[in-house]
């Protein structure tokens, strides 16, 4: 099992650059996270997907934040246009549907806006 | 919604010694307690985890307790060592089957040789 897969590990952009960030869940997983971490905010649920359909995005901070999951093997988030404070670890996590089921993290992003 | 409390922030002890973090919930209805473990510049992982229908859960060195009266669950962490050095998550989810889980704000665990 190769787990979360999450890409790039590292970026840095300037501001005003779009950013986008990639997922592939582990295979069978019916649930899909992103999240945010900063030293400041701590860990911060996104947005999540359940069969590829958004389920709850209160946690994007703003419309700039937008996440797509076009099939049960990949998903996005996207960044436009990214600010300075965008600056943080992004972590995708994914999990089966059955109830209480662990989440399994990737390795994360980590985002840099200068 | 859910509100996870967890202290204390940081938390150093002495190689050999047991180390204890605390979490508190809002929601009865919560029924998933997992524990992540962080190590710096990595990934979360999750360590244990217990269900509702469970007090106790054991695994070598590592032990979670539940109190669903009280709505707090512990982590028991004995015989540390400095590979036990880390930030620990606590997290709640409730019974609705979405796997939403609520975080705590974390503990950072500094194990002294």
């Amino acid at each position: 099992d190769a787990g979360v897969i999450q890409s790039p590990r590292h970026e840095v952009t300037e501001m005003g650059q779009e950013v986008t960030l990639r997922c592939k869940p582990i295979s069978g997983h019916d649930y899909l996270f992103w999240y945010r971490q900063t030293m400041m905010r701590g860990l911060e649920l996104l947005i999540y997907f359940n069969n590829n359909v958004p389920i709850d995005d209160s946690g994007m901070p703003e419309d700039r934040f937008s996440a797509k999951m076009p099939n049960a093997s990949f998903s996005t988030l996207k960044i436009q246009p990214s600010e300075p404070r965008d600056s943080a670890v992004y972590f995708c996590a994914s999990s089966f549907s059955d109830s209480n089921q662990p989440q399994h993290f990737g390795d994360g992003t980590r985002l840099s806006i200068l | 919604g859910e509100n996870v409390e967890q202290h204390p922030s940081t938390l150093s002890v002495q190689e050999g010694d047991s180390a204890v973090i605390k979490c508190t919930y809002s929601d009865s209805a919560s029924n998933y307690f997992p524990w992540y473990k962080q190590e710096l510049g990595k990934r979360p992982q999750l360590i244990i985890d217990i269900r509702s229908n469970v007090g106790e859960k054991k695994d070598q060195r590592i032990a979670v307790t539940l109190n669903k009266t009280a709505k707090h669950f512990s982590l028991h962490i004995t015989e540390t060592q400095p590979e036990d050095s880390a930030v620990y998550f606590c997290a709640a989810s409730t019974v609705t089957g979405a796997n939403n889980l609520f975080f705590g704000t974390g503990t950072r665990l500094t194990v002294i040789p």
